[in-house]
C-alpha cells in the first residue's frame, strides 16, 4: 500500500520569498507518479505539478519546482517568489502507474500562509 | 476550470435521507473517482470507475454506492445519511490509460453536503 506523509501541518512565508514544503512517501512499486495539489479557500483542488518516478529530472512549472529524491522517497515542493495567491492548503499525493487501481493517495496537507 | 463538472454544488439535507451527487468527467476521460473530504480528515478515496466498471474501492460505506453510466457520467448515492457524512465530495477524472498524459487526475469543484 502507498502512504504519503507531510510532516509540516503549517508553514508561513513572506511575500516574494521562497518556501519549501516537505513530503515523503512509501511505495513498493517501481513505476508511479507524484503530484502536488493546491487547495485555496474556495476548496477546489488544483494540480500544481507532477513528477514521473522514472524521470530523474525534477519537474518545474514556472515558480513551482520539486526536489525528487527517489532513493530517499522524498518529494518536496519549492515555491519561489511567493505571492499572496499562493496561500492555500498543499497536498502531496502519489499514484500507481500500473494497471488496475490508479487512485491517488494523499498526505494530510500543509497549510501555507503568505505574509505581505 | 478543470473540465470536471459536479452538481449540485451545495446540498443541505436531514439525517436519514438519501441524496445523489452527479459528475461529468472531462471530455475523453474514462476513469472517474470519488473522494470525500471532511473537516477533520484529509482526502479519502471512496471508489473508482473505469469505462462503466468498478475498478477500485476505498473507504466507502455500505450506505454509499456509485455507478458510471454509458455516457461516462457518474453518480454517487448516499443513503441513511448521518451527521458525520457532512463533507465535501469530490469527483475527479483521468484518461485512465498509461502514458504521460493519461495519469493526471483532474478534480471538479466538489459538492458540499451538509446533513442536519
Amino acid at each position: 500500500a502507498q502512504t504519503v506523509t507531510q510532516s509540516q501541518p503549517e508553514m508561513s512565508v513572506q511575500e516574494a520569498e521562497t518556501v519549501t514544503l516537505s513530503c515523503t512517501y512509501d511505495t513498493s512499486e517501481s513505476d508511479y507518479y507524484l503530484f502536488w495539489y493546491k487547495q485555496p479557500p474556495s476548496r477546489q483542488m488544483i494540480l500544481v505539478i507532477r513528477q514521473e518516478a522514472y524521470k530523474q529530472q525534477n519537474a518545474t512549472e514556472n515558480r513551482f519546482s520539486v526536489n525528487f529524491q527517489k532513493a530517499a522517497k522524498s518529494f518536496s515542493l519549492k515555491i519561489s517568489d511567493s505571492q499572496l495567491g499562493d496561500a492555500a492548503m498543499y497536498f502531496c499525493a502519489s499514484k500507481s502507474a500500473q494497471g488496475g487501481s490508479e487512485k491517488l493517495v494523499f498526505g494530510k496537507g500543509t497549510k501555507l500562509t503568505v505574509n505581505p | 476550470d478543470s473540465g470536471v463538472t459536479q452538481t449540485p454544488k451545495h446540498l443541505i439535507t436531514a439525517t436519514g435521507q438519501r441524496v445523489t451527487l452527479r459528475c461529468s468527467p472531462r471530455s475523453g476521460d474514462l476513469s472517474v473517482y470519488w473522494y470525500q473530504q471532511s473537516l477533520d480528515q484529509g482526502l479519502q478515496f471512496l471508489i473508482q470507475y473505469y469505462n462503466g466498471e468498478e475498478r477500485a474501492k476505498g473507504n466507502i460505506l455500505e450506505r454509499f454506492s456509485a455507478q458510471q453510466f454509458p455516457d461516462l457520467h457518474s453518480e454517487l448515492n448516499l443513503s441513511s445519511l448521518e451527521l458525520g457524512d457532512s463533507a465535501l465530495y469530490f469527483c475527479a477524472s483521468s484518461v485512465g490509460l498509461r502514458g504521460s498524459s493519461g495519469n493526471t487526475i483532474y478534480f471538479g469543484e466538489g459538492s458540499w453536503l451538509t446533513v442536519v
